[in-house]
């Protein structure tokens, strides 16, 4: 069974920083391509961005929204994906999940095949 | 940007009953397309991907229809546990979701 553990989330002030986690197990996660989508609450789905395995060259891509502020990163060796957050601003309120990508066909895959509980990380002064 | 229009926003039907969810694209996705399903408190579930075709473990109920611009989610018959909120989600450029359609118990 996949199993994805989100941590890392709280209360930041805007302009600040926070990086959050994502333990996973159940798969060979070295060949997974990850994403995080987010959601405000009350609102619908975000995509954020996506890394895909060092096998398929490990880049990364953004959402428009957060391009430039947010990084996605990965440690195969301890089977943990990252999204450190910078320059955090009140809109980037939401939940935010880790969620694997499958069901690959040419030459992408759709983002949200497993999902882990989400964290939560509040923007306010 | 793809822009993924979900209608109704509600619908409001009783266990037993058939449902009948729209997601229209504002350009051509293929058949690049995805259903959610998300209830309160919880994180989404993949129903349907490549409009379709049926994730692991997602019921027969489940059905999806369509190409291009215009795709169609069908729960055959609604169980208790299917009254939740259904997402698509597009894959063809990039990913947009749509707002979401509620199914909620009339």
């Amino acid at each position: 069974e996949v199993q994805l553990v989100e941590s890392g989330g709280g209360l930041v002030k805007p302009g600040g920083s926070l990086r959050l986690s994502c333990e996973v197990s159940g798969l060979t996660f070295s060949v997974a391509w990850m994403s995080w989508v987010r959601q405000a609450p009350g609102k619908g789905l975000e995509w954020v961005g996506r890394i895909k395995s060092k096998s398929d060259g490990g880049t990364t891509d953004y959402a428009a929204p957060v391009k430039g502020r947010f990084t996605i990163s990965r440690d195969d060796s301890k089977n943990t994906l990252y999204l450190q957050m910078n320059s955090l601003a009140t809109e980037d309120t939401a939940v935010y999940y880790c969620t694997t990508d499958g069901y690959c066909s040419g030459i992408s895959c759709y983002s949200g095949v497993d999902w882990g509980q989400g964290t939560l990380v509040t923007v306010s002064s | 940007e793809v822009v993924l229009t979900q209608s109704p926003a509600t619908l409001s039907l009783s266990p037993g009953e058939r449902a009948t969810l729209s997601c229209r694209a504002s350009q051509s996705v293929s058949i690049y397309l995805a259903w959610f399903q998300q209830k309160p408190g919880q994180a989404p579930r993949l129903l349907i991907y490549d409009a379709s075709n049926r994730a692991t473990g997602i019921p027969p109920r489940f059905s999806g229809s369509g190409s291009g611009t215009d795709f169609t989610l069908t729960i055959s018959s609604l169980e208790p546990e299917d009254f939740a909120v259904y997402y698509c989600q597009q894959r063809s450029n990039w990913f947009t979701f749509g707002g979401g359609t509620r199914v909620e118990i009339k």
